[in-house]
């Protein structure tokens, strides 16, 4: 049973440029939200996607966007890269008819530094 | 003043030791709680969750959920060096609007043989 995929692992980009990061869930899961998480820092949530719809979001300007797909994979848009969105993108999985408690799981994160 | 507060660590132990990791929180409303372990350069893995007040037991690992202080404890018992990673406390709301995680800043344990 293949967890939580993301890609790519890595990601340089400079001042200004667009990046795009992909996430596959867990099998069996519907809803994918995101992370971003500082060197030192807890993971900062971002935003959730159930039925291809933003459910939730975060404090996080609307240089980011989202998008999930019908078959439950999303991603992460990031526009006008700046020097402070250096940082660990993670995505994380759940089931909407998992129970209350909505566990989520997570990938490995993308590492993405701005120069 | 942030919602979830977690002592930064860094903890460092013998191996064989009991492990005692909190994190105390401000908002009332959160019902859900968890602990994640992440190792250097990796996504955070979930050891355990419990919902309301109360303690539960997982092998070496004991989590504490104390309500009406707001605080929450991981317990790790008979440490081992492959224990050596960052430990945060995630928490979330019932339902809704309060589905999002909100996380800790991360205790760094080492573990010393």
């Amino acid at each position: 049973d293949a967890g939580v995929t993301q890609s790519p692992t890595h990601l340089i980009k400079t001042r200004g440029q667009q990046v795009t990061l992909r996430c596959s869930p867990k099998s069996g899961h519907d809803t994918v939200s995101w992370y971003q998480q500082a060197l030192g820092q807890g993971p900062q949530f971002i935003f959730q996607y159930y039925e291809e719809e933003e459910r939730q979001r975060g404090n996080f300007p609307d240089r980011f966007s989202g998008h999930q797909f019908p078959n439950y994979s999303s991603e992460l848009n990031v526009n006008a890269l700046l020097l402070g969105d250096s940082a660990l993108y993670l995505c994380a999985s759940s089931s909407a008819t998992g129970g209350g408690a909505d566990t989520q799981y997570f990938g490995p994160g993308t590492r993405l530094t701005v120069l | 003043q942030k919602e979830v507060e977690q002592d930064p660590g860094p903890l460092s132990v013998p191996e064989g030791a009991i492990v005692s990791l909190n994190c105390t929180y401000s908002n009332s409303a959160f019902q859900y709680f968890m602990w994640y372990r992440q190792y250097s350069r990796k996504g955070p893995e979930l050891l355990m969750y419990t919902y309301s007040s109360g303690n539960k037991e997982d092998g070496r690992f004991t989590a504490q959920v104390d309500k009406s202080s707001k605080y929450i404890s991981l317990f790790i018992r008979d440490s081992q060096p492959s224990d050596s990673a960052t430990y945060l406390c995630a928490m979330r709301g019932a339902s809704g609007s309060a589905r999002q995680l909100t996380f800790g800043s991360g205790t760094q344990l080492t573990v010393l043989p």
